[in-house]
């Protein structure tokens, strides 16, 4: 069975500056992709980026980027200039292309302070 | 992009009764999945809503508990069946199209359901 950690409960970041939230996952699956959602208090669940596992390439939108690493199954999300409306639950979430069921990690709790 | 609506957004019930979210999606899509998100953790899979037939329930939910369901290819209803205060969660519709590519998995907004 598919399983996602994310072993930080809590990250605090000051705006502007950089923080790294962690995630790891394990599969026996070759095919699949990954996911960032971010939950702001309001809990919806936006979509932040996604990986397909099939690509090398690091996926990026605008300030938020991954760091992919296929073999250490590792994927961690980078913000970039953080701003204070980053500040939210942020879940990492596999989903196998067989199923497309989506398998959420416990979330981060992101706090941006100015 | 899909957008999806949910009713009600919140309701407050007495132990024992029942009570059926519906979600709404604004273009036809291939899937349709229900999750709760109990307070302060993660989102669960309860089950996936198949259009025409029964749904398919995730270990530790069952359809007398949670029947679903799903008459068209833009609708789901989800209904929480003798309630306990056990049951107060958020519950969340998501949807997405199958195809080539992976495409995004989108929720709606959540139904926060209280049960005292």
């Amino acid at each position: 069975a598919q399983t996602v950690t994310q072993s930080q409960p809590e990250m605090s970041v000051q705006e502007a500056e950089t923080v790294t939230l962690s995630c790891t996952y394990d599969t026996s699956e070759n095919n699949y992709y990954l996911f960032w959602y971010k939950q702001p208090p309001s809990r919806q669940m936006i979509l932040v980026i996604r990986q397909e596992a099939y690509k090398q390439q690091n996926a990026t939108e605008n300030r938020f980027s991954v760091n992919f690493q296929k073999a250490a199954k590792s994927f961690s999300l980078k913000i970039s200039d953080s701003q204070l409306g980053d500040t939210a639950m942020y879940f990492c979430a596999f989903r196998d292309a067989n199923t497309d069921k989506l398998i959420f990690g416990t979330g981060t709790r992101l706090q941006v302070f100015p | 992009s899909a957008v999806i609506s949910q009713k009600p957004s919140r309701d407050i019930c007495q132990r024992g009764t029942s009570l059926t979210i519906q979600c709404q999606v604004d273009s036809q899509v291939t899937m349709m999945f229900w999750y709760r998100q109990q307070p302060g953790q993660s989102l669960t899979l309860i089950a996936t809503a198949n259009q025409g037939s029964e749904a398919t329930y995730e270990s530790g939910f069952v359809i007398d508990k949670f029947p679903i369901s799903r008459p068209n290819l833009t609708f789901s209803t989800l209904t929480v069946s003798n309630m306990s205060p056990e049951d107060s969660s958020i519950y969340l519709c998501s949807a997405h199209n199958r195809k080539a590519g992976g495409d995004t998995q989108y929720f709606g907004p959540g139904t926060r359901l209280t049960v005292l």
